[in-house]
């Protein structure tokens, strides 16, 4: 069964301090990992996917890296609109659903 | 990317009682996808709607209770039947877009929050 291990479960971060998430993932052949972004009372907004190990996708502050078992967010210089939580999910090579963790919860304070 | 949109996006309903939540896409996609985010937890899917074909379900989840239909490539319903304090949810769908393998993309719409009294 696919598994999906995301920390820390919260970030408390001061506007313009860099920090990274962490995503620890088993599975039986990745096809993909994903990345998203929830705010409360929302759908989660899609931000990457990430295919093979070494791969690297930036998009704003945001930049996603992926190895063999794990995969990191990191959120450079951070301001308060990007306080949510971001999810992690990982898709099987044999299957199409997104098996998700728990969720990083991110608060950035100006 | 594909805009989704889902009605209603909240209800309050009563125990014992049926809810039908609807997901329009604005585009044609192959498989759709109808997830649950129970408060505070993160997403778990329900099943997955194939347009003319029975929706699959995942272990936990039967079609008595979450019907489903996908009467065309844009459009699909959940019904959460015989509603319990327990079915409070945010109840999601997606679809997978994007210009083929390995340009995958899952898209999510604004979700259902439903809470049963």
């Amino acid at each position: 069964e696919d598994q999906v291990t995301q920390s820390p479960e919260a970030l408390r971060l001061q506007e313009g301090e860099s920090s990274s998430l962490n995503c620890s993932y088993t599975v039986s052949g990745l096809r993909g990992l994903f990345w998203y972004r929830q705010d409360p009372g929302k759908g989660p907004e899609f931000l990457f996917t990430l295919y093979s190990a070494g791969e690297e996708k930036e998009k704003e502050r945001l930049k996603a890296t992926l190895t063999k078992k794990e995969s990191f967010l990191h959120i450079t210089a951070p301001k308060p609109e990007d306080s949510a939580t971001y999810l992690c999910a990982v898709q099987a090579v044999d299957d199409y659903k997104l098996s998700f963790g728990a969720g990083t919860t991110v608060t950035v304070r100006a | 990317s594909a805009v989704i949109s889902q009605k209603p996006s909240r209800d309050i309903c009563q125990r014992g009682t049926s809810l039908t939540i609807q997901c329009q896409v604005d585009s044609q996609v192959t498989m759709m996808f109808w997830y649950r985010q129970q408060p505070g937890q993160s997403l778990t899917l329900i099943a997955t709607a194939n347009q003319g074909s029975e929706a699959t379900y995942e272990s936990g989840f039967v079609i008595d209770k979450f019907p489903i239909s996908r009467p065309n490539l844009t459009f699909s319903t959940l019904t959460v039947s015989n509603m319990s304090p327990e079915d409070s949810s945010i109840y999601l769908c997606s679809v997978e877009g994007g210009s083929g393998e390995p340009y995958n993309e899952q898209f999510f719409g604004p979700g259902t929050r439903l809470t049963v009294l």
